[in-house]
């Protein structure tokens, strides 16, 4: 069964500190893996990874694809608070138009 | 350019009822997708349309419907309404097509159902 695990559920860190998200999954027919934040409204579009595009970076934030061990991180440097939401990872497939998606990592940022 | 827009924001309903939810894409995209956010599971892919054609299709029970309009705007039903139909129901809107980004979802601010 196609699935996407997150890890880990949740984290509390103070603002300056370095985190890691992981994204892991296990789907046949890989397309394309997308990040999203999610405060207390819409998932905002992070990044989108694919075969061609393993690597993706802006300000604070980046995200690496690798397709041999089926996982993505997602980098956050000096974390603010600002930052503190859920974050989602989605993978899609060819030959379909949906997406699996993890249950989400919850980062909450201390001052 | 106005982003996707979902209505209604919050609604509550009893068990049986049923409840038509509205969502407008972005202007040029052809492409919606409807999604259940529930604590528990996440977001789980309810169903997706392009053209007025229902192209895939989640796991959900037959209760579940959609349908969308020849100007792309898409609407979803769901009758007979459980209480686990309580969620935060998401409608993303994408280009669709080839390019890289064509396909990468703008998701609406979601209708809050809960059911009583």
């Amino acid at each position: 069964e196609d699935k996407v695990v997150q890890s880990p559920l949740s984290l509390v860190v103070h603002e300056g500190d370095t985190v890691t998200l992981n994204c892991s999954y296990e789907v046949t027919n890989f397309r394309s893996l997308l990040w999203y934040k999610q405060e207390k409204k819409a998932p905002t579009f992070l990044f989108m990874l694919t075969s061609s595009g393993i690597e993706k970076k802006s300000g604070r934030l980046s995200s690496i694809l690798d397709k041999k061990e089926l996982f993505s991180i997602l980098n956050i440097t000096a974390t603010q608070t600002g930052d503190s939401a859920v974050y989602l990872c989605a993978v899609g497939y060819s030959g379909t138009y949906k997406y699996i998606f993890g249950t989400g990592t919850r980062l909450k940022v201390l001052a | 350019k106005a982003g996707v827009t979902q209505t209604p924001r919050y609604l509550i309903k009893t068990r049986g009822q049923q409840v038509t939810l509205s969502c407008s894409p972005i202007s040029g995209h052809r492409s919606v997708s409807w999604y259940q956010q529930t604590p528990g599971q996440g977001l789980q892919f309810l169903f997706e349309y392009f053209s007025e054609t229902q192209r895939n299709k989640g796991n959900f029970p037959g209760r579940f419907s959609g349908r969308q309009f020849s100007n792309s705007r898409s609407e979803m039903n769901v009758s007979t309404l459980e209480l686990g139909d309580s969620a935060l129901y998401l409608c993303a809107s994408s280009l669709a097509g080839t390019g890289s980004g064509a396909n990468v979802l703008t998701f609406g601010a979601g209708s809050r159902l809960t059911v009583l």
